[in-house]
Order: C-alpha cells, then sequence, then structure tokens
C-alpha cells in the first residue's frame, strides 16, 4: 500500500463543473500537506497548502483532516486551464515530499 | 528571478555507462532535493541536502546512485553502470528548508537508457 493513495482518474468533466479529489495518507507523523499540479511533461507546482482549518485559493477549496489522515481539494467553476495532473503531497521532517500517484483532470469544452 | 535550473535536458545512454545530472538552485535556498519520476511509480524521493548538514540518503534506491553539494549550491546526481529501469525524470526542487516551506522544482533530465 502507498503511503499517499488518491482517487484513480482520469476525471473527465464539462467546463463549470465542480470537481472533488480526494487523498489518504498513512505516516502520522507528516508534517505538511500539499496540493501540487502538474502539466504534461512539465515540473510540478505547488498549488496550495493544506491547513486543518481549511483553506481557499479562489476557485480551490483545500481540507485536511489529521484524525482521518484525509486531505481534499475541491475545484469550483472548472475551466480548460485546469486540466492536468494533481499531486497530493506530505512532507516529512526536513521537508522530504512523499507523492500521490497523482489523478489527472481533462476539462472538456 | 531565476528559477531551478537542470542540465542536461535530455539525455540517451548505454546501458553499464556512467551519467552525471546538474542542478542549479535558486540562490539563498539552503534546501535541495533529488526526486525521480518514471512510468507506473509516480514521484520518489531520493536525496536531500540542508545547509551544512549530512544528506539525508534514504531514498537511493542503490549504491550505484550517488550525489554531492558543493559549496552549498550546486549538486551533480551521479548513476554509475546505468540500467534500463534506470530511465525516468530526474526532478531537482530548492527551498529554504523545512516542512512546510515551497519546493520549488526544475525542468528535470529526461534520462533514457539503451
Amino acid at each position: 500500500r502507498k503511503e499517499v493513495e488518491q482517487d484513480p482518474g482520469p476525471f473527465n468533466v464539462p467546463e463549470g463543473a465542480t470537481v472533488a479529489f480526494n487523498c489518504t495518507y498513512s505516516n502520522s507523523a507528516s508534517q505538511s500537506f500539499f496540493w501540487y499540479r502538474q502539466d504534461c511533461r512539465k515540473e510540478p507546482k505547488l498549488l496550495m497548502s493544506v491547513y486543518s482549518s481549511g483553506n481557499e485559493d479562489g476557485r480551490f477549496t483545500a481540507q485536511l483532516n489529521r484524525a482521518s489522515q484525509y486531505i481534499s481539494l475541491l475545484i469550483r467553476d472548472s475551466k480548460l486551464s485546469d486540466s492536468a495532473t494533481y499531486l497530493c503531497v506530505v512532507s516529512r521532517q526536513g521537508g522530504k515530499l512523499i507523492f500521490g500517484q497523482g489523478t489527472e483532470l481533462s476539462v472538456k469544452p | 528571478g531565476a528559477g531551478v535550473s537542470q542540465s542536461p535536458s535530455n539525455k540517451v545512454t548505454e546501458k553499464g555507462k556512467d551519467v552525471e545530472l546538474r542542478c542549479d538552485p535558486i540562490s539563498g535556498h539552503t534546501a535541495l532535493y533529488w526526486y525521480r519520476q518514471s512510468l507506473g511509480q509516480g514521484l520518489e524521493f531520493l536525496i536531500y541536502f540542508q545547509g551544512n548538514s549530512a544528506p539525508d540518503k534514504s531514498g537511493l534506491p542503490s549504491d550505484r546512485f550517488s550525489a554531492e553539494r558543493t559549496g552549498g549550491s550546486v549538486s551533480t546526481l551521479t548513476i554509475q553502470r546505468t540500467q534500463q529501469e534506470d530511465s525516468a525524470v530526474y526532478l531537482c526542487a530548492s527551498s529554504f528548508g523545512g516542512a512546510d516551506e515551497t519546493q520549488y522544482f526544475g525542468p528535470g533530465t529526461r534520462l533514457l537508457v539503451l
């Protein structure tokens, strides 16, 4: 079993749809939590950090439940430009990142 | 400002040869990380350097892999006696260090071992 597990993809949604990604992690020593975005044949880029209180950045909302070891990402009013692979990531002491396999999102016109 | 740079961008080599991959981190970043992304394996941690501390090598897959960081800046990842399963994208990232700091990734080196 992988340390960080994500929803299997791909998610194919129409423009304007709301889409939710879920992720679980198994190591309770994980210190920080992130969603990264990776476009095809490009490097990963930080989308947002995830906090227990929940945080929002425009159309994106992330949530962390430490008790359940569960992380989520909600994308509202999806755009064509949101098409990418979304990576659930946890970090350990020192900053070593542990990545989920990623969930591919394809937003169609 | 300049981001993380890596060279070469692509490398094709023959099985059994040694390769060196280079990473130039963002100026001022004290932490430097190497990751590998291969088909079916996703992104996996290899090694990280933080300041003058001993590197965390816990992710290196075999003793054919080694890395060094000279002068607290540039890093070189060396793979000796390459095997076909070493084919992957090797990504370098840097940050100010710490579990909650944003890591900035370079464009990666695509390695193909024939």
